[in-house]
């Protein structure tokens, strides 16, 4: 079946950098475009930004722009997340999500992960 | 960004109440809007796209209708494994931005 398959929960120190893998299994994994979506405790969902699988181009939210870095490797079906000088606001889980559509960059969240859980504390 | 407002915040129902949670957004958006459905400790779970088509696998007393700035969520008749919270999205552009949550409680 499709599945997404997230690394474990991190603890990070203000300033660190963290790195979120999702392994993606049960179809092509280059057909589909791949988002990274946060949510801090208790509040709503923030898109952070989207990587295209099969060439790893990217693009990413204005806000993370310069911390943020999403990659990819076609040889263990999985995408990366990396954000870097963390801050005690990074605190949240992390999602990775499908883009439901082929060929387009923008569509529905048809498939996600199971989410990791990054604490930011001194 | 475009911004997206959900109304209710809250929402305390009965089981087999129908429910109606609307979401309008700052700019037209065409049918580019989506719905998720999220319980505690649990990734979020798309229910409709494209404003009024069902995900597969979905119960179809889930529907969605609207178009360009204004969109409904409804749900027939509630059902125990209903009480979360329901977000909606839209993916007319980049940023994809969602609404603010509407949390569905039990009365």
């Amino acid at each position: 079946q499709v599945q997404l398959v997230q690394s474990g929960a991190e603890v990070k120190k203000p300033g660190a950098s963290v790195k979120v893998s999702c392994k993606a299994s049960g179809y092509t994994f280059t057909s589909y475009f791949m988002h990274w979506v946060r949510q801090a405790p208790g509040q709503g969902l923030e898109w952070m930004g989207i990587i295209n699988p099969s060439g790893g181009s990217t693009s990413y939210a204005q806000e993370f722009q310069g911390r943020v870095t999403m990659t990819r490797d076609t040889s263990t079906n999985s995408v990366y997340m990396e954000l870097s000088s963390l801050r005690s606001e990074d605190t949240a889980v992390y999602y990775c999500a499908r883009d439901r559509s082929t060929g387009t960059t923008l569509d529905a969240f048809d498939v996600w992960g199971q989410g990791t859980m990054v604490t930011v504390s001194s | 960004d475009i911004q997206m407002t959900q109304s209710p915040s809250s929402l305390s129902a009965s089981v087999g109440d129908r429910v109606i949670i609307t979401c309008r957004a700052s700019q037209s958006i065409s049918n580019y809007l989506n719905w998720y459905q999220q319980k505690p400790g649990k990734a979020p779970n798309l229910l409709i796209f494209a404003a009024s088509s069902l995900q597969s696998g979905v119960p179809s007393r889930f529907s969605g209708s609207g178009s360009g700035t204004d969109f409904t969520l409804t749900i027939s008749s509630l059902q125990p494994e209903d009480f979360a919270t329901y977000y909606c999205q839209e993916s007319y552009s980049t940023p994809p931005t969602f609404g603010q949550g509407t949390k569905l409680e039990i009365k």
